[in-house]
């Protein structure tokens, strides 16, 4: 089991600029989640799956668009990135909202 | 609001030493989870331990145990027997009931620093 995985790992875009950030879970688990790591900031839920084909917002949603075709797999957009969107970037997928959600490994995004 | 604390930036332990790394909780809800995760250097977020609120005994697995006490809203990290492999930063996180949803909420982290 591959567990949880994203790609890419690392990018840079300049400002306007869009990218799709693609995980994957091989889990069979029913909720994705994305997030973004600030510093000294803990981890913030940006949008959040509970099956294929739904999507909702979480904490930041601002920005970012999300779409999940596939049960394995789960996209995070940035249409137009922004400086402030400089950040890492993690999903997670668990069985059910209260069980324990399993990471990825992250994506260090820097935007110019 | 929902709210996790973890009150030290960084704590510094000894090889083979004990340490306790703080978690306060703020919630109104009587059924919630308390979860610690670890991340080291290379940033990946690997799960440590759960503790359900209902759940009567502590949880441990292996060299990690949380000291959970309800009354005080408190869920302390001990990780007995420190290694140098140790050394990372440590998340608190709660799940938190959301319309249905629940999300999980981080506190700031703890760095951990065990030294030979």
């Amino acid at each position: 089991n591959a567990g949880v995985t994203q790609t890419p790992k690392f990018r840079v875009l300049k400002t306007g600029q869009s990218m799709t950030l693609l995980c994957a879970q091989d889990m069979n688990h029913e909720y994705m989640y994305w997030y973004r790591q600030d510093p000294g900031m803990g981890l913030r839920l940006i949008h959040y799956s509970v099956g294929e084909g739904t999507t909702a917002k979480g904490e930041v949603p601002d920005g970012y668009n999300v779409s999940r075709l596939k049960k394995q797999n789960f996209l995070l957009g940035l249409e137009s990135a922004a400086p402030s969107q400089t950040s890492v970037y993690f999903c997670a997928s668990s069985y059910g909202t209260s069980h324990t959600q399993y990471f990825g490994p992250g994506t260090r995004l820097t935007v110019l | 609001a929902q709210k996790i604390t973890q009150t030290q930036p960084g704590m510094f332990v000894q090889e083979k030493e004990a340490v306790t790394l703080d978690c306060t909780y703020d919630t109104s809800d009587q059924s919630y989870g308390l979860f610690w995760y670890k991340q080291p250097s290379s940033g990946e977020m690997i799960f440590l331990i759960y503790q359900g609120s209902y759940d009567e005994q502590n949880a441990t697995e292996g060299r990690y145990s949380l000291n959970f006490q309800k009354a005080r809203k408190s869920a302390n990290l001990v990780i007995s027997a420190s290694q140098l492999g140790d050394s990372a930063m440590y998340f608190c996180a709660m799940i938190q009931p959301d319309t249905g949803f629940q999300k999980l909420v981080f506190g700031t982290g703890t760095r951990l620093l065990v030294s030979p």
